[in-house]
């Protein structure tokens, strides 16, 4: 069975930062490109970003380019998102998603919350 | 602000099939697939279609998908109780070299 957990979410004061994982579970980790994506309370999916699976290529939404880093450890099964200089726009359920075909995301874990206040 | 145009809101009463409509532009929808996921309160989004008409499987029959040019569509047929969700549309973007997701329509069983 396909597992995504999430973890490393929490509150953070602005302009702080936070690491965020997902432990990927039943696939082949290292065959599938991945994807965060995040939700503000109340709100849409907004895409954040998206990694290779051999860590090859990388995109990042505008709104967190230069601020976030993507990264996996295919040895470990795992996946990170970064997060820098962090303001209160970035406060959201943070998702990791696994790449399927045309660019889809085909499993999403259950999203770890990231507050952002003082 | 979304890069794809959905209605807010669709309703319909249970049996009726109920139409939500995604707009975007050459870049994203024009040329490449369409995908549409359906998210309840509280929990993570789930893949309902994929390249603007595949299913993954698992997901009825009644659930289908259309595009033509720039626009999309996902219609529910048989409409159900257990459909009442949030639908997002997303497609990749070209220009912008990432994943554009639509603003979500909320559809209601009347």
């Amino acid at each position: 069975e396909v597992q995504l957990v999430e973890s490393g979410g929490g509150l953070v004061q602005p302009g702080g930062s936070l690491r965020l994982s997902c432990a990927a579970s039943g696939f082949t980790f290292s065959d599938y490109s991945m994807n965060w994506v995040r939700q503000a309370p109340g709100k849409g999916l907004e895409w954040v970003s998206y990694i290779t699976s051999s860590s090859g290529t990388i995109y990042y939404a505008d709104s967190v380019k230069g601020r976030f880093t993507i990264s996996r450890d295919n040895a470990k099964n795992s996946l990170y998102l970064q997060m820098n200089s962090l303001r209160d726009e970035d406060a959201a359920i943070y998702y990791c998603a696994r790449g399927y075909y045309y660019d889809s995301c085909d499993f999403w874990g259950q999203g770890t919350l990231v507050t952002v206040s003082s | 602000q979304s890069m794809l145009t959905q209605p807010p809101s669709a309703s319909g009463t249970p049996g009726q099939r109920v139409t939500i409509s995604c707009s975007g532009s050459n870049s994203n929808i024009g040329s490449n697939g369409v995908h549409w996921y359906q998210q309840f309160p509280g929990t993570a989004p789930k893949l309902l279609m994929y390249n603007y008409n595949q299913r993954p499987s698992g997901v009825p029959a009644r659930f289908s998908g259309s595009k033509s040019g720039t626009s999309a569509s996902l219609a529910i047929s048989g409409l159900q109780s257990e459909d009442e969700a949030d639908y997002y549309c997303a497609a990749w973007d070209d220009s912008l070299n990432g994943r554009v997701f639509g603003g979500g329509t909320k559809v209601t069983v009347l």
